[in-house]
């Protein structure tokens, strides 16, 4: 079974470009997470969506956007870039399991690695 | 807010050592997530804990979920150098708006030194 795909794996911009970053979820989950990893900085989430709709985002100012289509892949857009946004970027899928009770898994993509000069 | 608290940030070992490694917080999990990731890739998946107590095994990693769910710990028999590698705990909360959300710690880095 194929894992979370990105593309691409690299993206240099410079600063006031736009960005645009995609992802493919394992067949089957329909849950996207985006995350942004910066040195020092951990994993930040950024925005989650199901079923196309955007379910929930972190402290992320308006210029990352997103969108998920039909059949459940992704893209997560950054409009004006600024030198701090320069990371990795971490998409993840997410499949319900049922233990005691149902909880969630989530399984990364390789990442993208946004550097803006 | 930094809701994980991961201890130790470095931890730089010689082959054959154990190690443990705390994953600590003020807030209660649903359940919490143990990733390993390797420079470049995306973190990998390694167990789930789900029950206050809990403990499972993976050949020779052990991960136990505290009693009151807001901890954690690694435990590493025997490491070798493929060990090496950034250990993050994730904890599932409920955001204010009901939805859920996974909150990372920063991470331990682990070396081991053949």
């Amino acid at each position: 079974e194929a894992g979370v795909t990105q593309s691409p794996t690299h993206l240099i911009k410079t600063r006031g470009q736009q960005a645009t970053l995609r992802c493919s979820p394992i067949s089957g989950h329909t849950s996207v997470y985006w995350y942004q990893q910066a040195l020092g900085l951990g994993l930040q989430f950024l925005l989650w969506y199901d079923e196309g709709e955007e379910r929930n985002r972190g402290n992320f100012p308006p210029r990352f956007s997103g969108r998920q289509f039909p059949n459940y892949s992704s893209e997560l857009n950054v409009n004006a870039l600024e030198l701090e946004d320069s990371a990795l970027y971490l998409c993840a899928s997410s499949s319900m399991v049922l233990a005691s009770y149902w909880y969630n898994e989530q399984f990364f993509g390789p990442g993208t690695r946004l550097t803006v000069l | 807010t930094q809701l994980l608290e991961q201890s130790p940030q470095f931890l730089s070992i010689q082959e054959g050592e154990n190690l443990t490694v705390y994953c600590n917080s003020s807030s209660v999990f649903s359940s919490l997530q143990w990733y390993r990731q390797e420079p470049g890739e995306g973190p990998v998946l390694l167990v789930t804990v789900v029950t206050g107590g809990e403990v499972k095994k993976l050949k020779r990693l052990t991960f136990q979920f505290g009693d009151a769910r807001k901890d954690s710990s690694l435990h590493i028999t025997a490491a070798q150098p493929g060990d090496t590698g950034l250990y993050l705990c994730a904890g599932r909360t409920i955001t204010q708006g009901g939805s859920e959300k996974l909150v990372f710690g920063k991470g331990t880095k682990l070396t081991v030194n053949p």
